[in-house]
């Protein structure tokens, strides 16, 4: 099975844009949708992104999905940031019927 | 709206077994899959596998097989999710979750969590 890589942290000010990256460690990025969660503490995950670039209902369109090719990784972009952006972001995705996450990346917004 | 609704935190001793239920509502309950999550303090979410309410079918995955096994009660729309021989590093926030209307291993719904303590 594969693996997904994702930064352990990043931290960025309020009004500024931020990256978080997953990157696939075999087999196409590109074969299989990649969702992205994001989980407030004590609370359980809520989807962001689903399929690549789909926005979840109420997410505002600050937050924005990709996947690259070249590089076998995916993006989930937050622009504007916002404190209660604050959280952590876990990357998903599939593959031989077998669901794979991320490590997961906490996001501090300060 | 859809619920998924989960059982009270349980503490158990190594080598016991532990069941979690997991009570869906607010949509037709054998139209999708549901997945089992597991989150140990401080780390990250971990896939345990997925049950098919319609048939019954199963996927583990590897780490769990042999250990866990994933049932259904279509009469309560109720799934559960039984984990044998608990060891410490059991220990962790048990979460069902439901798959997508497209069914392609995307969750759309999260239940709110069973706490799972394994203490001698």
């Amino acid at each position: 099975n594969f693996m997904l890589t994702q930064p352990h942290s990043v931290s960025e000010s309020p009004g500024k844009t931020v990256i978080i990256s997953c990157t696939r460690s075999s087999g196409s990025i590109a074969s299989n949708y990649v969702q992205w969660y994001r989980q407030r503490p004590g609370s359980p995950p809520t989807t962001v992104i689903y399929e690549n670039n789909q926005r979840s209902s109420g997410v505002p369109d600050r937050f924005s999905g990709s996947v690259d090719s070249s590089s076998n990784s995916a993006s989930l972009t937050i622009s504007r940031l916002k404190t209660e952006d604050e959280a952590d972001y876990y990357c998903q995705s599939y593959d031989n019927s077998n669901l794979v996450f991320g490590g997961g990346t906490k996001l501090t917004v300060l | 709206q859809v619920q998924l609704v989960q059982s009270g935190a349980e503490v158990k001793k190594p080598g016991a077994s532990v069941k979690i239920s997991c009570k869906a509502s607010g949509y037709t309950f054998t139209s999708y899959y549901i997945h089992w999550v597991r989150q140990a303090p401080g780390q990250g979410l971990e896939w345990m596998g997925i049950f098919n309410p319609s048939g019954g079918s199963t996927t583990y995955a590897q780490k769990f097989q042999g250990r866990v096994i994933m049932t259904g009660d279509l009469s309560t729309s109720t799934v559960y999710m039984d984990l044998s021989d608990l060891s410490s590093e059991d220990t962790a926030i048990y979460s069902c979750a439901r798959d997508s209307p497209s069914g392609s291993y995307e969750i759309d719904y999260w239940g709110q969590g069973t706490q799972v303590t394994v203490s001698s």
